[in-house]
């Protein structure tokens, strides 16, 4: 079985400053990892993912997340956030090798921008 | 329509009532899911419906009913709820791994608000 540790429900964050959202995994097999946002009164949208090979991947709205199997993390970080990125950020892991896809998510970070 | 579309947006019911959520994805998919989300808990998957057969089923209790009718299609039938049962139910679509042959994105709808009186 999996889980996954969003430690932070809020992080609190002004216009044009670095942020970093934890994401910690448990899993006895290989996973697949993402970061799912949810703007307010949506569905979840999906942000990044991480299948193989590099393990640093981006989006195409500056966010980026690193893989590190040694401490099971995978922390999302964008290096200047702007007020449109308030939202929910979860985190989510699901099994390799499965045919449909079972997501684990976290409780979710509030990422509150201010001006 | 494009994307993943669920009615109603909003519902609210009294718990002897009778209701369904429906879910309908224009993507091509052939994998389904209803989720329920409740202020600080994880996501649960309820269902997963994936080639047209319901494939997990996570000890949801008798009181939600899913239904599959087609690939596109994806209701979820209510009956005599409880308060506790409020919550933000959103569904999403994938392909499945085997027919994609790689872990696809799901896609989610903009949910269902259910408030049980």
């Amino acid at each position: 079985a999996q889980s996954v540790t969003q430690l932070d429900s809020q992080v609190p964050v002004f216009e044009e400053a670095p942020v970093e959202l934890r994401c910690n995994y448990s899993s006895s097999v290989s996973v697949y990892l993402f970061w799912y946002v949810q703007y307010p009164n949506q569905g979840l949208q999906l942000l990044l993912k991480y299948l193989s090979g590099s393990t640093l991947v981006e989006s195409i709205n500056g966010f980026e997340a690193e893989f590190n199997k040694s401490q099971t993390s995978f922390h999302l970080r964008k290096p200047s956030v702007h007020i449109s990125d308030t939202a929910e950020y979860f985190c989510a892991v699901s099994q390799r090798n499965t045919g449909f896809q079972k997501l684990v998510f976290g409780t979710g970070t509030r990422l509150l921008v201010s001006p | 329509e494009t994307g993943v579309t669920q009615t109603p947006r909003h519902l609210v019911m009294g718990m002897t009532n009778k209701k369904s959520l429906k879910c309908e994805q224009h993507l091509g998919h052939n994998a389904m899911y209803w989720y329920k989300q409740s202020a600080k808990k994880p996501l649960e998957l309820m269902f997963v419906y994936s080639l047209e057969e319901r494939v997990e089923n996570n000890s949801v209790p008798s009181r939600f009913s899913p239904e599959c009718p087609n690939s596109s299609h994806l209701f979820l039938h209510l009956h005599t709820l409880q308060p506790e049962d409020s919550a933000l139910y959103l569904c999403a679509s994938s392909q499945d791994l085997r027919t994609s042959g790689r872990p696809d994105e799901q896609f989610f709808g903009p949910g269902t608000r259910l408030t049980v009186l």
